[in-house]
């Protein structure tokens, strides 16, 4: 079993729509908890993290942790074309471990 | 922020050859990492690289196919060694954002295809 798996999608929805993103993992010793974005043939950018449990908003995102699930959601709303890109999550220990684990990431698509 | 310039953007390798990919950063940084993304996978850290030490490799990477070269707090190199076609995929170079790895910053990667 992987220590994070994301839904590798792709996943298509028209502009406008309220995306669901979501990660499930096995270690519960993660307490951080972050998503990244990336765009073709760029690396990855991070969009936003949370540390523990509870949610966090940035603009158009909110980002969800559950740590009694051991889930976490990207929620994007009033999507745009400009958000088709794949997003990673990845989490990691805490202090001095400085290992990030990533999911597979999804490609998302926003139809105009 | 950092800025990371990896070079090449790309190649197409002969099998049993192998290929050094650079990256450098506008700043100084204390941790480098490099990352293997295999199509449909997820991003896996192959090692990570301090200043002035010998490289940390995860599980499944050994130095012998991956040697890693930090001469300063700005420059690294990882070389992908007598390669196989299993090898193709996209390497990328990544630095954290002060003491705590929760920002990353990743060049734009290095596609490698071997044939």
């Amino acid at each position: 079993q992987k220590e994070v798996e994301q839904d590798p999608g792709p996943l298509s929805v028209p502009e406008g729509a309220i995306v669901s993103l979501n990660c499930t993992y096995s270690n519960s010793a993660f307490q951080y908890f972050m998503w990244y974005r990336q765009y073709s043939r760029k690396g990855p950018e991070l969009l936003m993290y949370t540390y523990s449990s509870g949610n966090k908003e940035d603009g158009r995102f909110t980002a969800q942790v559950d740590k009694s699930s051991k889930y976490i959601s990207l929620f994007i709303r009033d999507s745009q074309p400009s958000d088709s890109a794949t997003y990673l999550c990845a989490m990691r220990e805490p202090e001095g471990a400085q290992k990030l684990v990533f999911g597979q990431g999804t490609r998302l698509t926003i139809n105009p | 922020s950092a800025v990371i310039s990896q070079k090449p953007s790309r190649d197409i390798c002969q099998r049993g050859t192998s290929l050094t990919i650079q990256c450098q950063v506008d700043s100084q940084v204390t941790m480098m990492f490099w990352y293997r993304q295999q199509p449909g996978q997820s991003l896996t850290l192959i090692a990570t690289a301090n200043q002035g030490s010998e490289a940390t490799y995860e599980s499944g990477f050994v130095i012998d196919k991956f040697p890693i070269s930090r001469p300063n707090l700005t420059f690294s190199t990882l070389t992908v060694s007598n390669m196989s076609p299993e090898d193709s995929s996209i390497y990328l170079c990544s630095v954290a954002n002060g003491g705590s790895y929760i920002e990353a910053f990743f060049g734009q990667g290095t596609r490698l295809t071997v044939v």
